[in-house]
């Protein structure tokens, strides 16, 4: 089973704080994605990854960066984060001909 | 830009019953994917629809892409308690093989015992 794991379940940080937020894959994908997930908005992707240390922006990448330094690993990183980025957070990883992506748990974020 | 639609949004359901969920989206695409959220947890893939009269079944769902008239359908038969969740359809933007997907805003359905 592919397995895709976050760093935190839950995280309350505080307007301005620089926050980390961690996604490790086990099956040797390629492609790793960073979506959030807001009330009647759907998913909307922030950022995605087709291997190490390559980066491409998605639909809302504004107040948010990434990392991938090791192709299991993809990290989110708000700079300063603002109330408005309060909100689920959906790693996902992805490789083959299908373009399946596989989730992980999600990190629901508070920024107070 | 890519618009996916999905309808309804809420769906209250008689276990037994059966029901259609649609989703509508814009621009051409030739694959489309159906995934399951359940309450506090993640997405989980269930179905991966990649060409035109696509279909797939799994139980009391079963899912189909009718991509000239840019549409899917995830139907339900005789529906159960553990059918409860809210349901996504993604579709790629790109039309012909990517990562990239929109998603609609999910329908949330419940199956009344």
């Amino acid at each position: 089973d592919v397995k895709v794991t976050q760093s935190s379940r839950y995280l309350v940080k505080r307007t301005g704080e620089k926050v980390f937020l961690e996604c490790v894959q086990d099956m040797d994908h390629e492609n790793m994605f960073w979506y959030r997930q807001d009330p009647g908005l759907g998913l909307r992707l922030i950022y995605f990854s087709y291997d190490v240390k390559m980066k491409e922006k998605g639909d809302i990448p504004e107040g948010y960066s990434v990392s991938r330094e090791k192709k299991e690993r993809f990290s989110l990183i708000l700079e300063s984060a603002s109330t408005n980025q309060t909100s689920m957070y959906l790693c996902a990883s992805g490789r083959g001909t299908t373009y399946e992506q596989y989730f992980g748990p999600g990190t629901r974020l508070t920024v107070t | 830009e890519l618009k996916v639609e999905q309808n309804p949004l809420f769906l209250s359901m008689q276990e037994g019953k059966n029901y259609t969920i649609y989703c509508n989206y814009s621009t051409t695409s030739d694959r489309l994917y159906w995934y399951r959220q359940d309450p506090g947890k993640s997405l989980e893939s269930l179905f991966v629809l990649l060409s035109n009269g696509a279909v797939k079944q799994e139980g009391r769902l079963m899912a189909s892409l009718d991509t000239k008239a840019r549409l899917s359908t995830l139907h339900i038969t005789a529906a159960v308690h553990d059918l409860s969740a809210t349901y996504f359809c993604a579709v790629d933007r790109s039309g012909a093989g990517s990562y990239q997907l929109t998603f609609g805003k999910g329908t949330k359905l419940s199956v009344i015992p």
